[in-house]
Formats: C-alpha cells, structure tokens, sequence
C-alpha cells in the first residue's frame, strides 16, 4: 500500500513558485517527510525532509500540515532546470529504505 | 554534495552473458548501500540492501542467485547480472548511506545510473 499520494503530472510558468502537493494520511508520529527529484535518465537527487515542523534550505521549503497528513514542497522560482519527476516519501527514523511511489511529473513552461 | 559514482553508465550485452555495475561513494565511507531497478516510465524499485562485509538482503520477488551484490569495502558495491535476458534490460541505480556529514538520516546519495540492454 502506497504511502503517499501525488498528482501525476503539473505544470508550472518559469520564474513562478511550483507547489507541489502530497497527501500522507496515514503518517505515524515517528515517520518523517522526505522530498527526492529525478531528472530524465539521472539518478534521484535528495531536495528536503522534515517532521512536523515547516523546512528551508538552498533548494525548497516544505511545508507540512499541523496534522501532518498532507504537505507541499515548494520551488520558490522555478527554473527550466527543475524539470523533473518529485517523488514525496514517507519513512521512519533510522529506517533505512526509501520506498518510491509514482511522483509527482513536473514540466516548468517558457 | 557527498558523491557516488557508477561504471558502466551504459552497456549492451548479448543474452546468456553477465555483466557487472560498479558503485563507488567517492568521498565518504558509505556503511550501507542499495540497488534500485528502473523500467521505462516507472517508479524505482528496490531491489537489494547491501552493508560492507555482510550478505546483501534482497527484497521479495528479486532473484540473488541472478543478481549477485558484493559490498567488499566501505567506498564499493558491485551488482552482477548473471546470465542476463532481454527482459532484464533496465535502468540500474546505486545509492549510498553513510557519515557524510549529513542531519538526515535516511538521506541517501545516488549514482547517476546503468543503462543496461540485452540483446
């Protein structure tokens, strides 16, 4: 059983904030949020994770509901670069596998 | 970033033949390692957990004797696709845990991948 929910594909202007939802109903307290992109034909690259409260750093923020059962990543400006697919998973503490749902195709338009 | 790197990024084999990938983390000790799968338009699969000196744990459904991991060092793990078939053509992916100076815990460092074809 999926985790996580994810829309199959958005698209975003350049230059505009890209919010890209996920939906975690099911999250138990010890579970955290993590936030992984793959460009075509590359390896995932890690974006972010947190656990309750919101999160910044050089790439995203990620905002996630005081019940936890939702959150957004969100790409502040995006870029033509930032086209890729984001995968939204939920693991807990000190479980060491990443299990990848379907994500999330984002396609940032001219 | 830390870096993991993969060799081959590409290889076409004939059928019945082996090939073997190459993982290496670059710059940081990676105690534990891991093999994904990745068919055409899909999501990645995992496919087998790999800590330096142990045996690999495959996951359900993924054949060890066809897909033999060693994890010999704390900077290698090597995927060995053992009489290959057209069907085990694929995108082959190596990720790495380690100390690399990282909060996250489960954050994992990805090698760019193998495209493999069996013809």
């Amino acid at each position: 059983d999926a985790k996580t929910t994810q829309p199959p594909s958005m698209d975003c202007a350049e230059g505009r904030a890209a919010n890209l939802p996920c939906n975690h109903s099911t999250i138990s307290g010890n579970e955290y949020v993590y936030w992984y992109r793959q460009i075509h034909s590359q390896g995932p690259q890690y974006i972010i994770h947190g656990l309750k409260n919101n999160e910044t750093n050089e790439m995203a923020s990620l905002i996630i509901t005081e019940d936890r059962k939702s959150s957004t990543l969100i790409l502040p400006h995006a870029t033509l670069r930032d086209t890729a697919v984001y995968y939204c998973i939920v693991e807990g503490f000190g479980n060491e596998k990443l299990t990848f749902g379907t994500g999330t195709r984002l396609t940032i338009i001219p | 970033g830390a870096v993991v790197s993969q060799h081959p990024s590409r290889v076409i084999c004939k059928s019945g033949t082996s090939v073997k990938i190459e993982c290496r983390s670059l710059d940081f000790q990676a105690t534990t390692m891991f093999w994904y799968r990745q068919f055409p338009k899909q999501s990645l699969m995992l496919m087998a957990t790999s800590n330096e000196g142990s045996k690999a744990t495959y996951e359900q459904g993924v054949e060890k004797d066809k897909f033999l991991i060693n994890h010999a060092s704390l900077t290698l793990s090597t995927l060995t696709v053992t009489s290959a078939h057209p069907e085990d053509s694929s995108f082959y992916i190596c990720s790495a845990r380690g100390l690399a100076g990282r909060s996250s815990y489960n954050e994992q460092f990805f090698g760019p991948g193998t495209r493999l074809t069996v013809l």
